[in-house]
């Protein structure tokens, strides 16, 4: 089955503070990972994709199969991360996506 | 080019009519997709065109949507007889290839009366 998990709904973090994004996948082989944002009135944006290995905003976000995880980290949350974080796999046809049910990130001042 | 463009972004029908929404890719992007989230939901795949030609349908595309994408240009995603359980926001995305991920509209929210 292809599926990803974001088990936390709601997170908060003060400003400044390390905040991580949890995604876990299930898929058999070499998965394509990526984490979408939503921030407030605006449409869904690429934030990352692994395969780039790229670090944007300050996240990053590494692949583990062992733990099948891809969970988005960034050191030192700002203000302005606040938004909704999605993660989303490449199905096995590489022509859709499936996406977790979002984490809804609030940086505190 | 100013990226993904849908229209409306918003419409409210009344139960058993239909409604049509049209989503306009970025130019030079081949693929586009449609998606469907609802409240609390991560976007839900329904369809899939690579140019003009429609390759991939999700089970949740039942017999009263259909979508086309003439010219391989812009696309239409049309529901007919709505229901109740159709109101969510339609997201259309393109792009070129599937493997660097998606530019996504604004979305139509659709209410069903």
């Amino acid at each position: 089955a292809q599926r990803v998990t974001q088990p936390e709904k709601l997170l908060s973090v003060f400003k400044g503070a390390p905040v991580e994004l949890k995604c876990n996948y299930s898929y058999s082989g070499s998965p394509e990972l990526f984490w979408y944002v939503q921030y407030s009135r605006q449409r869904l944006q690429l934030l990352l994709r692994h395969i780039s290995r790229e670090s944007i905003k300050g996240f990053t976000a590494d692949l583990n199969k062992g733990e099948t995880s891809f969970h988005l980290k960034k050191p030192f949350a700002q203000e302005e991360d606040s938004a909704m974080y999605y993660c989303a796999l490449n199905g096995y046809t590489g022509n859709q996506f499936y996406f977790g049910t979002g984490t809804s990130l609030t940086v505190i001042p | 080019d100013t990226g993904v463009s849908q229209d409306p972004r918003h419409k409210i029908t009344k139960r058993g009519q239909n409604v049509t929404f049209r989503c306009d890719p970025i130019s030079e992007h081949n693929r586009l997709y449609w998606y469907r989230q609802t409240l609390g939901q991560g976007p839900e795949f329904l369809t899939y065109f690579q140019n003009e030609a429609q390759l991939e349908k999700s089970r949740l595309l039942s017999d009263r949507f259909s979508a086309e994408r003439p010219k391989g240009s812009f696309s239409t995603l049309e529901i007919q007889r709505t229901e109740q359980g159709d109101s969510a926001m339609y997201l259309c995305a393109s792009s070129f290839g599937g493997r660097y991920g998606y530019t996504f509209g604004s979305g139509t929210r659709l209410t069903v009366v």
